[in-house]
């Protein structure tokens, strides 16, 4: 497709359980992040992939947060044992490469997770 | 570290009002300032951008200098249309920091009313 594509829209979890957050960038973009949006803020960043390395994962709040990307193309961001507090919209976003200042992020619509 | 602070919003304006969205930062390095919007039942995009003092971004008649004396990156339109009601978002990229990650504002809810 032409945009960033996330799967599912929405999820609602029980607490406790795990959820698989499914990422599909635009093709041949080689940096992914992930974002994590609470309510009423701006997404705060989570993680980021270069290809299939995560260069970065200082912004995953628990080692619950977990992110892959095997093949350098489709990422899933898993949650472990799922808590209130990880509901949230979660963004996953793809560029081209290289510096945010001339290799602008495109979004997927994100997807909308509530722990219950 | 790096931080934005947006104006609080919702704000509420008539069609053909002048806009303005306060934007102030924070950084380490030498930030790169930008606009995205979020659109109802959109994904966020990019609105305009700015990578040097004294810099204007413009786009879709919206635009924003960027002011390293007062560290400020202030979104401006001077006639709003319905079609601009979004969620703006003020964010910084910082290339003394990590360049590729983006930290956002809290953002702002606009609403043009006919």
């Amino acid at each position: 497709g032409a945009g960033v594509s996330q799967s599912p829209r929405y999820k609602v979890a029980k607490r406790g359980q795990d959820v698989a957050l499914r990422c599909d960038p635009i093709s041949g973009h080689v940096s992914l992040f992930w974002y994590q949006q609470a309510l009423g803020q701006g997404p705060e960043f989570l993680t980021y992939f270069q290809n299939e390395a995560q260069l970065d994962k200082s912004g995953l709040p628990s080692d619950r947060f977990f992110a892959e990307r095997p093949e350098g193309s489709v990422s899933t961001l898993k949650i472990q044992r799922t808590q209130q507090e990880d509901s949230a919209v979660y963004l996953c976003a793809s560029s081209f490469g290289g510096p945010a200042y001339n290799s602008p992020l495109h979004f997927g619509n994100g997807t909308r997770l509530t722990v219950t | 570290g790096d931080s934005v602070t947006q104006m609080e919003g919702p704000v509420t304006l008539s069609e053909e009002a002048c806009l303005t969205i306060n934007c102030t930062y924070t950084a380490t390095g030498y930030p790169s300032l930008f606009w995205y919007v979020q659109y109802p039942g959109e994904g966020l995009q990019l609105l305009l951008k700015a990578t040097k003092a004294d810099d204007k971004g413009s786009n879709k008649g919206f635009e924003a200098t960027y002011r390293k004396e007062t560290t400020s990156f202030h979104l401006e339109k001077g006639s709003v249309q319905v079609s601009d009601s979004a969620v703006y978002f003020c964010a910084l990229s910082d290339l003394g920091g990590s360049a590729r990650q983006l930290t956002f504002g809290s953002g702002t809810q606009l609403t043009v009313l006919p």
